[in-house]
């Protein structure tokens, strides 16, 4: 195991609502990243954090949030939910700076938007 | 869009063949390759990151090998086993904003006793 963990395991949400997923990185990672992962699909990046700050946005609109607190632990939160949003969120934590940045995922939440 | 793209699929095999994979990504602004390994409701598991042009690397009877120039890394089991079954991902890591990876599709690999 990777001692990456994610809550909750499951969810199940209605279009319009806003969801947040929690991630507890590695102890000591300074560094978490979030990926969606549609159906047929290899994971997306979202964003990162770094020192508690976003390092990096892939190409997600603003209601796709986070934070990333000093005990390890961070949060996606996702606004006015949509129906495309159904997937698997996927976290990974990191130290940097690293040589290859090598990361460690947590098994994912897997949200459901009806 | 970056493409990663992985083949084949899926790929079904019986216990004992061996097999391999392929990886093909762009090969500018390369940093690293990522392998990962992902068995259902499990976390992906990583099994090599690979930096150098002609890096070869092996975990038991995994292994891959990497050419930057021409854009591609395969991944071979040897004497595949049951358990070898899961998911296997490709991964680029550009080096810009620290450690964002592109993954491909992945391959799903099953194995039959």
């Amino acid at each position: 195991e990777t001692g990456v963990t994610q809550s909750p395991t499951h969810l199940i949400k209605t279009r319009g609502q806003q969801v947040t997923l929690r991630c507890s990185s590695q102890s000591g990672h300074n560094t978490v990243s979030w990926y969606q992962q549609a159906l047929g699909q290899g994971p997306q990046f979202i964003f990162q954090y770094y020192r508690e700050e976003e390092n990096g946005r892939g190409n997600f609109p603003p209601r796709f949030s986070g934070l990333q607190f000093p005990n390890y632990s961070s949060e996606l939160n996702v606004n006015a939910l949509e129906l495309d949003d159904s997937a698997l969120y996927l976290c990974a934590s990191s130290f940097v700076p690293a040589g290859t940045y090598e990361q460690y995922f947590g098994p994912g939440t897997r949200l459901t938007v009806t | 869009i970056l493409n990663v793209e992985q083949s084949p699929q899926s790929l079904h095999v019986q216990e004992g063949d061996s097999t391999n994979f392929t990886c093909s990504f762009p090969s500018s602004n390369f940093y690293a390759l990522h392998w990962y390994r992902w068995e259902t409701a499990k976390s992906p598991e990583a099994l090599f990151v690979m930096t150098l042009n002609g890096d070869e690397k092996k975990k038991g009877r995994i292994s891959a090998t990497l050419n930057t120039k021409e854009g591609y890394s395969y991944l071979y089991i040897k004497g595949s086993q049951p358990e070898d079954s899961a998911t296997y991902l490709c991964a680029l890591d550009r080096g810009s904003t620290l450690g964002r990876l592109y993954f491909g599709r992945g391959t799903q690999l099953t194995v039959w006793p």
